[in-house]
C-alpha cells in the first residue's frame, strides 16, 4: 500500500499564528481527505482535498480557517490559520485509492496551541 | 442521528482471551462498506477489517473477524487471543454509497478504549 508521508509530527504553537500541516504520498491517489480528532472524540472530516481545484469542506470547517492545497496527485497541505487553544488536536491526512479500499492515514500531527 | 454507534467507550480484557467490542450503523443505502481502526496512544490510524455490505462471509484478519449481523445493522470486531499490544483506541466506520459530496469519506463512531490485562 502506498506510504504516506505526513509532517510535523508534533508542534506547540502560540495563539494567533498558524500551522502548515504536509502530506506526502509515494503514488499518485485520486482521493486525499483532512480529518482532525480534538482531544479525546472521533475523527471529523475537514475537507476533500481536491487536485487543481478548491477543496470541498464540510459544514463547521471554511477555507478561510482551513486552507488547503493539492498542487498534485502526491501533495497537498492543510493550514490552520489564526490559531486558539481550541484548534488543539490531531489532524491527519488520509487517502483513498479506490474502490472498496479502505481510508490510509499518515501518523498524524499532534498540534498544542498555547 | 449517529450513524455509527459503538456504546462501549471502555472495556477490558485478559490477555489471550477474545474480546468483542460493538458497532452498530444506521443508513439507508443498500451498498456500504464497514472498517474498522486500531488507533494505539502514538496516535497513528491502523486498518484493520473491512466488511462490505453485499458480502455474505463475515471478513476475516488473522486475529480480527467481523461479525456481520445487516438485518440488526450490526458489525462487531472480535478480537481473538488477545495480546498486551491490542490496548489501544478502536474506531468503527462506514463508507456510504453517496455520502453527501464527499465520496469515499468514512463516518466515524466514538471508538471504544480496550485495555488488555496481563
Amino acid at each position: 500500500s502506498a506510504v504516506i508521508s505526513q509532517k510535523p509530527s508534533r508542534d506547540i504553537c502560540q495563539r494567533g499564528t498558524s500551522l502548515t500541516i504536509q502530506c506526502q504520498v509515494d503514488s499518485q491517489v485520486t482521493m486525499m481527505f483532512w480529518y482532525r480528532q480534538q482531544p479525546g472524540q472521533s475523527l471529523t472530516l475537514i475537507a476533500t482535498a481536491n487536485q487543481g481545484s478548491e477543496a470541498t469542506y464540510e459544514s463547521g470547517f471554511v477555507i478561510d480557517k482551513f486552507p488547503i492545497s493539492r498542487p498534485n496527485l502526491t501533495f497537498s497541505t492543510l493550514t490552520v490559520s489564526n490559531m486558539s487553544p481550541e484548534d488543539s488536536s490531531i489532524y491527519l491526512c488520509s487517502i483513498r485509492t479506490g474502490g472498496d479500499s479502505p481510508l490510509h492515514f499518515g501518523n498524524g500531527t499532534r498540534l498544542t496551541v498555547t | 442521528a449517529q450513524k455509527i454507534t459503538q456504546t462501549q467507550p471502555g472495556m477490558f480484557v485478559q490477555e489471550k482471551e477474545a474480546v468483542t467490542l460493538d458497532c452498530t450503523y444506521d443508513t439507508s443505502d443498500q451498498s456500504y462498506g464497514l472498517f474498522w481502526y486500531k488507533q494505539p496512544s502514538s496516535g497513528e490510524m491502523i486498518f484493520l477489517i473491512y466488511q462490505g455490505s453485499y458480502d455474505e462471509q463475515n471478513a476475516t484478519e488473522g486475529r480480527y473477524s467481523l461479525n456481520f449481523q445487516k438485518a440488526r445493522k450490526s458489525a462487531n470486531l472480535v478480537i481473538s487471543a488477545s495480546q498486551l499490544g491490542d490496548s489501544a483506541m478502536y474506531f468503527c466506520a462506514m463508507r456510504e454509497q453517496n455520502y453527501g459530496g464527499s465520496q469515499g469519506n468514512l463516518i466515524f463512531g466514538k471508538g471504544t478504549k480496550l485495555s488488555v490485562k496481563p
